[in-house]
């Protein structure tokens, strides 16, 4: 099946860094999406992303999907950003989600 | 327009009971997905529904777990006679389609004592 990893695993960074945090594919996805997972354990809806580039304020996203990655930029960090990012996709007509091991950022003031 | 709705968020569980973990779709929504996170891991998927039918259940286990999306009503996930290794959070995400974006619910997090 289908493999996906996220780089780097754990990221800190003070408070106004920027972060760029990757996801790999290991085949053709006709979906793909970013989650922030805060310390409380719930899942945002942050970009579905299956291809291009898409912004929502301090957040934007590109997918390459030619090339099998996904990229989710992070600018001007706020300590409310501190949770785990993930990257999920989907492959062809299966509706499953995969999800890779997140990457967990934490944001020191 | 409400989101995915879940209860209870939490719920505890001696050994050897029942646990029963209800999910609303967003509105407009009939496809419904239920998903499990351990500890420090990413989503594993576990079933795929639609109103009255079970799409694709290849994630849950054969035994002790069902899952229903009835014609009226939330979906529910059941998990019966529970073990200690069944903790976890269990979420529950809908979409409008198979293949669209899908909205996940805060989850249900089950700790079995």
């Amino acid at each position: 099946g289908i493999q996906v990893e996220q780089s780097p695993p754990d990221l800190i960074l003070q408070e106004g860094a920027n972060s760029t945090l990757r996801c790999n594919f290991s085949d053709s996805v006709n979906n793909l999406q970013w989650f922030h997972q805060n310390p409380w354990g719930q899942l945002i809806n942050l970009f579905y992303i299956p291809s291009g580039t898409k912004q929502n304020g301090r957040l934007s996203a590109t997918t390459v999907a030619t090339e099998r990655y996904s990229l989710l930029y992070i600018s001007s960090s706020q300590t409310t950003d501190s949770g785990v990012y993930f990257c999920a996709v989907g492959v062809d007509s299966n509706y499953q989600l995969i999800w890779g091991a997140g990457t967990k950022l934490i944001i020191k003031p | 327009n409400a989101g995915v709705m879940q209860n209870p968020r939490h719920l505890v569980r001696r050994r050897g009971q029942e646990a029963r973990l209800r999910c609303s779709p967003m509105k407009g929504h009939s496809h419904v997905y239920w998903y499990r996170q351990l500890p420090e891991e990413g989503l594993k998927f576990m079933v795929y529904l639609q109103k009255e039918n079970i799409i694709d259940e290849s994630g849950m286990p054969k035994e002790r777990f069902s899952a229903e999306f009835p014609k009226e009503g939330p979906s529910i996930l059941r998990i019966q006679q529970v073990v200690r290794g069944d903790s976890a959070a269990y979420f529950c995400a809908s979409s409008p389609g198979g293949d669209l974006e899908a909205f996940f619910g805060q989850g249900t997090r089950l700790t079995v004592v």
